[in-house]
């Protein structure tokens, strides 16, 4: 089955805090895509990032790093020294061929709040 | 700049009528996808097509029709709305991808429909 579960619903931090989001997907391919993605207030979901299942380097863009790790199944997302404007709902992906070659699993999201 | 956009943001329509969704991407993109999102379901995909003239049921395509006569254009009808169906609806675009899956989605600012 291909699966994507983000467990935390929802996460309060206060501004400056560090925090993880966690991501855990199952898929029976081989070659894959993990994604992030960033759906603020506004309401129009952003794309943050795209990982091939091939490529386990962690990245790091700003104040927004992610873990790969393929012997976890997992892809988190840490953003360090949180802002207000962090403030979003996120979502973790996937893509591949056994998900229906086009299609992409989504994430049910994990609402942050960052407290000012 | 990627851009989706759709034809409204808010629409408020009467149970039985016919409602067209417009969508509309400037990069050339094979993918274009409609979405649900309604709060504690996530996202839905009801249809995605990969070429003109081309469309895939998704997840829940029932009482959705789609259009894709021109590449860029991408239209979700509702052949006869029901309150059911009042949502937020989310068009989506995307390069074809390969054999590692589907390549990011770019997402329109989504159409807040409300059917009464």
């Amino acid at each position: 089955a291909q699966k994507v579960t983000q467990a935390q619903t929802e996460i309060s931090v206060v501004e400056k805090e560090d925090v993880t989001l966690d991501c855990v997907y199952e898929t029976r391919d081989t070659t894959y895509y993990l994604f992030w993605y960033k759906q603020p207030p506004s309401g129009e979901l952003v794309f943050l990032i795209r990982r091939n299942s091939f490529d386990e380097q962690n990245e790091i863009s700003g104040r927004y790093s992610w873990n790969f790790q393929k012997s976890t199944s997992s892809f988190n997302f840490t953003i360090t020294a949180s802002q207000v404007v962090d403030s979003a709902v996120y979502f973790c992906a996937l893509s591949g061929f056994n998900t229906g070659g086009f299609k992409t699993i989504f994430g049910a999201g994990t609402r942050l709040f960052v407290k000012a | 700049d990627v851009k989706v956009t759709q034809s409204s943001r808010y629409l408020v329509k009467r149970t039985g009528e016919k409602v067209f969704l417009e969508c509309v991407q400037d990069m050339d993109h094979e993918n274009m996808f409609w979405y649900r999102q309604d709060p504690g379901l996530g996202l839905r995909l009801i249809y995605f097509s990969y070429d003109v003239k081309m469309k895939e049921k998704g997840d829940i395509p029932e009482g959705y029709s789609v259009s894709r006569e021109k590449k860029e254009r991408f239209s979700l009808i509702l052949e006869s709305a029901s309150t059911s169906q009042t949502s937020m609806y989310l068009c989506a675009s995307s390069l074809l991808g390969g054999t590692s899956g589907s390549y990011e989605q770019y997402f329109g600012p989504g159409t807040r429909l409300t059917v009464t």
